[in-house]
C-alpha cells in the first residue's frame, strides 16, 4: 500500500545536537511538507518543496534544515540553533492541483 | 488576523446529540477546503472535502459559504469515537499549500 513514513517515532536529543528526522513516500506525490505541532496547538509549518531539488521556508523555519534529492524523501534536520524544539513533528506530502494531503504518523522529539 | 479561525471549545456534548463547528478564513481565493480529524498524539486525517454545494458523508455534513468566507461541520448522532480535534483546512496562496486552523475539540460523553 502506498504511503508515506517517518522514523523514528520518538527521539530524544541532548542540548547541543543535530538530530534529522525522516520522512520518506511512495505516494508518487510532488509535494512536501513538514510541520511542528506543540502541545494543544495548531500545525505550523517550517519548510516544504513543490519539486525536487527545491524548497522554501515556511513560517518557522529558523533552526531548521531541509533536503529534497529524491521525490520520495523529505528529511528534516533540527539544528542546535533550535532553542526549543520538543514538539510533535509532522511530515506530509501532497499531489499537485490543490488537493488534501496525506500525513504521516509524526516524530515525537524531545530534549533532555 | 489569523488566516483559518476556529472555535478551540472543547465542545461537550452527550452521545446522540447534534454538533457543529463553524471555521472562518482570509483568503477569497481560496478554492479547496477540507476537515481533518486528529486523535491525540496521532496525525491529522482527511475526513472529509467540502464542496460549494455542500456535502454528506453518514453522519457528517460539511457546507461552504464563499460569500462570508466560512465552512461548516455537522455531526449528528453523536458517538463517544467522534471525540477528536477537527481541523479546518483551506488552501492558500500558493497552489496546493494548505493553511490549517488551529483546531476545534470535540468531546462526547456516554
Amino acid at each position: 500500500d502506498g504511503g508515506i513514513t517517518q522514523s523514528p517515532k520518538y527521539l530524544f536529543r541532548k542540548e547541543g545536537q543535530n538530530v534529522t528526522l525522516s520522512c520518506e513516500q511512495n505516494l508518487n506525490h510532488d509535494a512536501m511538507y513538514w510541520y511542528r505541532q506543540d502541545p494543544g496547538q495548531g500545525l505550523r509549518l517550517i519548510y516544504y518543496s513543490q519539486i525536487v531539488n527545491d524548497f522554501q521556508k515556511g513560517d518557522i523555519a529558523e533552526g531548521y534544515s531541509v533536503s529534497r534529492e529524491k521525490k520520495e524523501s523529505f528529511p528534516l534536520t533540527v539544528t542546535s540553533a533550535q532553542k526549543n524544539p520538543t514538539a510533535f513533528y509532522l511530515c506530509a506530502s501532497s499531489p499537485s492541483g490543490g488537493q488534501g494531503y496525506t500525513f504521516g504518523s509524526g516524530t515525537r522529539l524531545t530534549v533532555v | 488576523r489569523k488566516e483559518v479561525e476556529q472555535d478551540p471549545g472543547p465542545f461537550n456534548v452527550p452521545e446522540g446529540a447534534t454538533v457543529a463547528f463553524n471555521c472562518t478564513y482570509s483568503n477569497s481565493a481560496s478554492q479547496s477546503f477540507f476537515w481533518y480529524r486528529q486523535d491525540c498524539r496521532k496525525e491529522p486525517k482527511l475526513l472529509m472535502s467540502v464542496y460549494s454545494s455542500g456535502n454528506e458523508d453518514g453522519r457528517f455534513t460539511a457546507q461552504l459559504n464563499r460569500a462570508s468566507q466560512y465552512i461548516s461541520l455537522l455531526i449528528r448522532d453523536s458517538k463517544l469515537s467522534d471525540s477528536a480535534t477537527y481541523l479546518c483546512v483551506v488552501n492558500g496562496n500558493a497552489g496546493n499549500m494548505l493553511t490549517f486552523g488551529g483546531g476545534t475539540r470535540l468531546m462526547v460523553k456516554p
